[in-house]
Parts: C-alpha cells; sequence; structure tokens
C-alpha cells in the first residue's frame, strides 16, 4: 500500500478563516478522495479529486466552500473556505494505487477545530 | 439514497472468542466491499476487502459476502484485546460508473474484547 502524509495533522482556526489541508502520497495512485468525521460519526465522501480537472463534489459539499485542487498524481489539497464551528472535523485523504484492485487507503486525517 | 447499516453495537466478546461484524447494503449495484479497523484518534485502516461471493479468510479475520441478500460480514477468530476498536464497514460503488471508487460507509460497530 503507498504511504500517506497529510499536513496540518491538526489545527484550531477561528471562524471565518481558511485553512488549506495538503495530502501527499509516495507513489502515483489513481484516484484520491477527501472525506469528512464529524465528531462520533462515520465517514463521509466530500468529493473526488481529479487530475488535472476540478474535483466532483458529492451531495452536500460545494467548490466555493470546500476547493480541491490535484495537480498530479501524488498529491492534492483541501481548502475548508469561511470555517465556521461546524466544520470542526476530521477531514482524512484517501488513495487507490496502481497495481492493486480498487481497494482504498487513507491518510493520518486533519483534526480541525474551528473556534 | 445508498444504505450501508451496520449490526448495532457495541459489542462485547471475551478474549479467544469469535467476534462477528454484520453489514447490509442497498445498492445492488455494488461491486466491492471494505472492512476498516478505527482505533480511537486514529484513521480507518484496511483490514479486508471482499468482491466475489463466498468467504476470504486472511489470519484470524474472515470476510463473507451474500450479493443476493445484499449482505456482508466479518469474523475475527482468536480475538484479541488489541481487536478493540471500530470496525467500519465500506461499500465501492458500481464499477466503471460515476460511483466507482465512491465508498459509503456504516456507521461503525464498536468491539470490546475483554480479558
Amino acid at each position: 500500500s503507498a504511504v500517506i502524509s497529510q499536513k496540518p495533522s491538526r489545527d484550531i482556526c477561528q471562524r471565518g478563516t481558511s485553512l488549506t489541508i495538503q495530502c501527499q502520497v509516495d507513489s502515483q495512485v489513481t484516484m484520491m478522495f477527501w472525506y469528512r468525521q464529524q465528531p462520533g460519526q462515520s465517514l463521509t465522501l466530500i468529493a473526488t479529486a481529479n487530475q488535472g480537472s476540478e474535483a466532483t463534489y458529492e451531495s452536500g459539499f460545494v467548490i466555493d466552500k470546500f476547493p480541491i485542487s490535484r495537480p498530479n498524481l501524488t498529491f492534492s489539497t483541501l481548502t475548508v473556505s469561511n470555517m465556521s464551528p461546524e466544520d470542526s472535523s476530521i477531514y482524512l485523504c484517501s488513495v487507490v494505487p496502481f497495481g492493486g484492485e480498487d481497494e482504498q487507503y487513507f491518510g493520518p486525517g486533519t483534526r480541525l477545530t474551528v473556534t | 439514497q445508498k444504505e450501508v447499516e451496520q449490526n448495532s453495537g457495541p459489542l462485547s466478546v471475551p478474549e479467544g472468542a469469535i467476534a462477528s461484524l454484520n453489514c447490509t447494503y442497498s445498492d445492488r449495484g455494488s461491486q466491492s466491499f471494505f472492512w476498516y479497523r478505527q482505533y480511537s484518534g486514529k484513521s480507518p485502516e484496511l483490514i479486508m476487502f471482499i468482491y466475489s461471493n463466498g468467504d476470504k479468510e486472511d489470519g484470524r479475520f474472515t470476510a463473507q459476502l451474500n450479493k443476493a441478500s445484499q449482505y456482508v460480514s466479518l469474523l475475527i477468530r482468536d480475538s484479541q484485546p488489541s481487536d478493540s476498536a471500530t470496525y467500519l464497514c465500506a461499500v465501492n460503488g458500481g464499477a466503471g460508473g460515476t460511483s466507482y471508487g465512491k465508498l459509503t460507509f456504516g456507521q461503525g460497530t464498536i468491539l470490546t474484547v475483554h480479558p
């Protein structure tokens, strides 16, 4: 499986500000995704990060709030914009490596607290 | 709305026993099925995946899939206290379609293995 890192690992931010989360993989991957895990909840898919094109967002998530970039096959960013306390969550990137089937692996996550 | 339901927990088993975790899904087009283990404060770790009807064994873990019944389960033999975690069932969308790669998660089952 791929080695995935995320930066920052955690942050405390003020409402109204924005935070960009980075996801770096040690090898090229076919697919990259961003998920959110709210406190005490399971994971919810935010969007598919498409290499070289606009991300594909799930119902309830919009580009203005969660802009995503994926400039190459190993790197993606998720920005949480104009934050409110409701955005306090763990944000996780996941990847589908080349050469496997479609198993998906998760990064260590970014724990965001908005005050 | 695609749904994934897991048996309600928490589940408590004695050390050495078999732990049985169950999951049902609503989308008949689902192609692949995953079990993740999540320790408190950590990201989900992939422990099993299964694509075909029947059983798949890996060490102490056995995944079982019945597509006709839309049912997938995970058995943990010789349970250890270190198996205590939340287990998440995840279902992948149909192969090649717009849902491909997008995981829908169940709510998770908390497993406690007591000595």
